[in-house]
Order: structure tokens, then C-alpha cells, then sequence
């Protein structure tokens, strides 16, 4: 089975902190992406990354940075948290492009 | 239009009926075709995938796939209460020389007991 493992469920933090989420996935998977969730919005993309060391923009990167310095991982980075990045934050992975993407169990961030 | 929109519903059903939910998709070039199913407060996790038109069948889950009309439905027979969930479709697309997996927002679904 495919598992994909995200550090924190839930996290809580404060205004102008540093955040950073981990994930990791066992599969050795090229692609890794990063998700926002929220309620009527649905599933929006932040990042992705086809490659070690390579990363794209999704839909809405800003405020956000990540970093994928070895296959398995790939880390979402909030430089400055803000109140409007809580939110609940879904990492996937896909063994190639464009096909299923299997899902870690989600970071539910609180920003105050 | 949007990407992919599905009916934010609830939709709600007895137990024992046929849950049917639908999706459709703007671009024509789309190839590929997912159901997720998201309990409240979990992660997606895929139920079917279909890539070609026609039907789909896995247990009670029949997905199924109109290319020519631009929509994906899924079909659940003898809903059962543990079936109530967002169902998710998801689309993929071409995008310059990158697939892009794109989400309908989900469809609430409620089986009543």
C-alpha cells in the first residue's frame, strides 16, 4: 500500500511565525503535491514537484514556499504565517504524471 | 465555465436506493477520470478511476464515462449509512507538457438509516 505521511495532524501557531510541513511518501513516487482545504472551495493546489529539486507552481503558491531535497520528502514552508493560511493541508503523491494521486491524512493548521 | 463542477448538494438518499452523482468537465481534451470519497475530517481516498466511455463496475460503484458530453457520474447501489461522504471527481488534463489533476469541489452525500 501506498503511504504517504504528514507530520503534524494538527498544528497551531502564531501570526509572523515560520511554519514548516513535512511530508513523506514510501513509494518512490516522482511527483509530490501540496493542497489546500477549505470548506467551499474544495481542493485547490499550492506547489507541486515532478522532480528532486524541482518545483512549480500551482494555483495559488503565494505566501508559501517548499523544498524537495530528497525524493520522499517534500516540505511546505509558510515564511509568515498569517491568519488567512489556517487552513486544512493535504499532501499527495503520484507515481507519474497526471495519474492517481494518493493522499497523506492532512495538517490541520490554526494560525492565531 | 468552471473546470469541473459537481452539484455541492446534500443529497440525500435512504439506505438501499441508488446514490447517483455527476461531474462534468470543460475541456474536451480531458483523459483521465477519478472518484475520491472524503469522510468528514479525513483525507481523499480514490474509489474508481475510468478512462474510457462507458460504464465502470467495482462492487456497488459503477462509474461512468460520457466523453461526447462532457460528464463523469458515479453510481453507488445499496447505499449504505458508512457510503455518506464528499465525493470528489477529479479530472486530468494536459497542460503544456505537464498532466494537471484538477477537483470538482465534491458532493456531499447523506444516507438516511
Amino acid at each position: 500500500d501506498v503511504k504517504v505521511t504528514q507530520s503534524s495532524r494538527y498544528l497551531v501557531k502564531r501570526t509572523g511565525e515560520k511554519v514548516f510541513l513535512e511530508c513523506v511518501q514510501d513509494m518512490d513516487h516522482e511527483n509530490m503535491f501540496w493542497y489546500r482545504q477549505d470548506p467551499g472551495l474544495g481542493l485547490r493546489l499550492i506547489y507541486f514537484s515532478y522532480d528532486v529539486k524541482m518545483k512549480e507552481k500551482g494555483d495559488i503558491p503565494e505566501g508559501y514556499s517548499v523544498s524537495r531535497e530528497k525524493k520522499e520528502r517534500f516540505s511546505l514552508i509558510l515564511e509568515s504565517a498569517s491568519t488567512n493560511q489556517t487552513s486544512m493541508y493535504l499532501c499527495a503523491s503520484s507515481e507519474v504524471s497526471g495519474n492517481i494521486q494518493y493522499f497523506g491524512a492532512g495538517t490541520r493548521l490554526s494560525v492565531l | 465555465q468552471k473546470e469541473v463542477e459537481q452539484n455541492s448538494g446534500p443529497l440525500s438518499v435512504p439506505e438501499g436506493a441508488i446514490a447517483s452523482l455527476n461531474c462534468t468537465y470543460s475541456d474536451r481534451g480531458s483523459q483521465s477520470f477519478f472518484w475520491y470519497r472524503q469522510y468528514s475530517g479525513k483525507s481523499p481516498e480514490l474509489i474508481m478511476s475510468i478512462y474510457s466511455n462507458g460504464d465502470k463496475e467495482d462492487g456497488r460503484f459503477t462509474a461512468q464515462l460520457n466523453k461526447a458530453s462532457q460528464y463523469v457520474s458515479l453510481l453507488i447501489r445499496d447505499s449504505q449509512p458508512s457510503d455518506s461522504a464528499t465525493y470528489l471527481c477529479a479530472v486530468v488534463r494536459l497542460i503544456g507538457s505537464n498532466y494537471k489533476l484538477t477537483f470538482g469541489k465534491g458532493t456531499l452525500l447523506t444516507v438516511n438509516p
